[in-house]
């Protein structure tokens, strides 16, 4: 029952660094994207994917990248991390139209 | 674009008391879904209701309930008795079928809720 995994838990960058967030889910789920909740703010929409080779911005994509190679994995890529991109990242898929969101732990990722 | 507005930003409550956190979103979909999430201190998000624009009959599970009215364009959620293990950070969500997918959903900034005894 592993439902949605993001690696790492915590994360600390310099700017100027560039990572990857993991993201893997093994339900089979078509949609998957990717939130950054800050205080104050809610969760907001980064990219999305409605399928392997789909992917589309939300609302705050600038300084990140997708790609969906796979149905199972969704990685995020920080090209080069500045101390606004500190935030809580999660990682969500969903298996259709209007089901239920399912989120995988957060990365906590603080740049310094 | 759609929007979701949680005005309570921080409720406090008494073991026992109800209490109801409440929702009002825009779209301009006909079609549309809506969500409760629950975030606890630990962290996660735990999917707790999922609504369609076209059923708007309430719900009650437990000691939570719904209402969803579409006349106003809000979907509340009461807790009845509340519970220490209640508190946590609760989030109204909102998906529109015909210009959104599952995968993107619009967040309302959260409502903290405080249990104490």
């Amino acid at each position: 029952n592993a439902g949605v995994t993001q690696t790492p838990k915590f994360q600390v960058l310099k700017t100027g660094q560039s990572m990857t967030l993991q993201c893997a889910q093994d339900m089979n789920h078509e949609y998957m994207s990717w939130y950054r909740q800050d205080p104050g703010m809610g969760l907001r929409l980064i990219h999305y994917s409605v399928g392997a080779g789909i992917t589309d911005q939300g609302e705050v994509p600038n300084g990140y990248n997708v790609s969906r190679s796979t149905t199972e994995d969704f990685p995020l890529r920080l090209l080069s991390a500045a101390p606004s991109q500190t935030s809580v990242y999660f990682c969500a898929s969903a298996g259709g139209r209007g089901t239920e969101a399912f989120f995988g732990q957060g990365t906590r990722l603080t740049v310094v | 674009a759609q929007k979701v507005t949680q005005a309570q930003t921080e409720i406090s409550v008494v073991e026992k008391e109800d209490v109801t956190l409440d929702c009002v979103y825009e779209t301009r979909d006909t079609t549309y879904y809506l969500f409760w999430y629950k975030q606890p201190p630990s962290g996660e998000l735990v999917f707790l209701i999922r609504r369609n624009s076209f059923d708007e009959q309430n719900e009650i599970s437990g000691r939570y309930s719904w209402n969803f009215q579409k006349s106003t364009s809000s979907f509340n959620f009461t807790i009845t008795a509340s519970q220490v293990v209640d508190s946590a950070v609760y989030f109204c969500a909102l998906s529109e079928a015909n210009t959104g997918t599952a995968s993107k959903l619009t967040f309302g900034t959260g409502t903290r809720l405080q249990v104490t005894l």
